[in-house]
């Protein structure tokens, strides 16, 4: 399953198939990208980042991609399970500045 | 470690009450932040700490005071509480290790205005 932008969409996928949360950074000088996850009643969790020298990074079960040319960024999730459930963010953030600019997340429901 | 541990969790005020929320962190990090977070908005930054003795606006300040009373602690004051300050507000830490900075966050605290 795939899903695209920042207006909270929802993506439900089957157990065990692969997902893709899509999103749409806006500053072409941000250098430093997160993804965070966010189960319902807890606080954000950090899963993997990505600095803007490199196009992909892989960690367990997970991969980034960054596409600059289009500001564009994804998080790749293997076999996904119901413990992946939860709310999805991506945050940017440029230069040295430690404000991070998040987006307003994707809800991923998966199905048993 | 403990990480980033908020009190209180839930709390209830009436309009014009103040309160204070506390943030404490055992990871030695230097920058704290204080986050809302609404539904259908994401997280909004509302003051954050680059280290310990200074503080500065983020995105809604309005409305909130706070003290970085030592390295660990960060606190977030509502002088009189408006039913549009009901959220839940989320206290974080970061520290700068080579080039990155991952922020971790506490559980959250539930606030409802009346």
């Amino acid at each position: 399953g795939e899903s695209v932008g920042l207006h909270l969409p929802t993506l439900s996928v089957q157990e065990g198939d692969n997902s893709i949360i899509n999103c749409a950074y806006s500053n072409s000088a941000s250098d430093y990208f997160i993804w965070y996850k966010q189960e319902s009643g807890k606080g954000p969790q950090f899963i993997i980042d990505i600095r803007s020298n490199m196009d992909k990074r892989q960690g367990q079960r997970v991969t980034v991609l960054l596409n600059k040319t289009v500001k564009h960024l994804s998080l790749q999730i293997a076999a996904t399970q119901p413990g992946d459930s939860a709310v999805y963010f991506c945050a940017e953030r440029a230069g040295n500045n430690r404000k991070l600019i998040w987006g307003l997340g994707t809800s991923l429901a998966v199905n048993p | 470690n403990a990480g980033v541990t908020q009190t209180p969790k839930f709390q209830v005020l009436k309009t014009g009450q103040s309160m204070t929320l506390q943030c404490a962190q055992d990871m030695n990090h230097n920058s704290m932040y204080w986050y809302r977070q609404d539904p259908g908005m994401g997280l909004r930054l509302i003051y954050y700490s680059a280290s310990e003795g200074t503080t500065d606006k983020g995105e809604v300040p309005n409305g909130y005071n706070v003290s970085r009373l030592n390295k660990r602690e960060f606190s977030l004051r509502l002088e009189s509480a408006a039913p549009s300050q009901t959220s839940v507000y989320f206290c974080a830490s970061s520290d700068l290790a080579g080039g990155a900075e991952t922020q971790y966050f506490g559980p959250g605290t539930r606030l409802l205005v009346l």
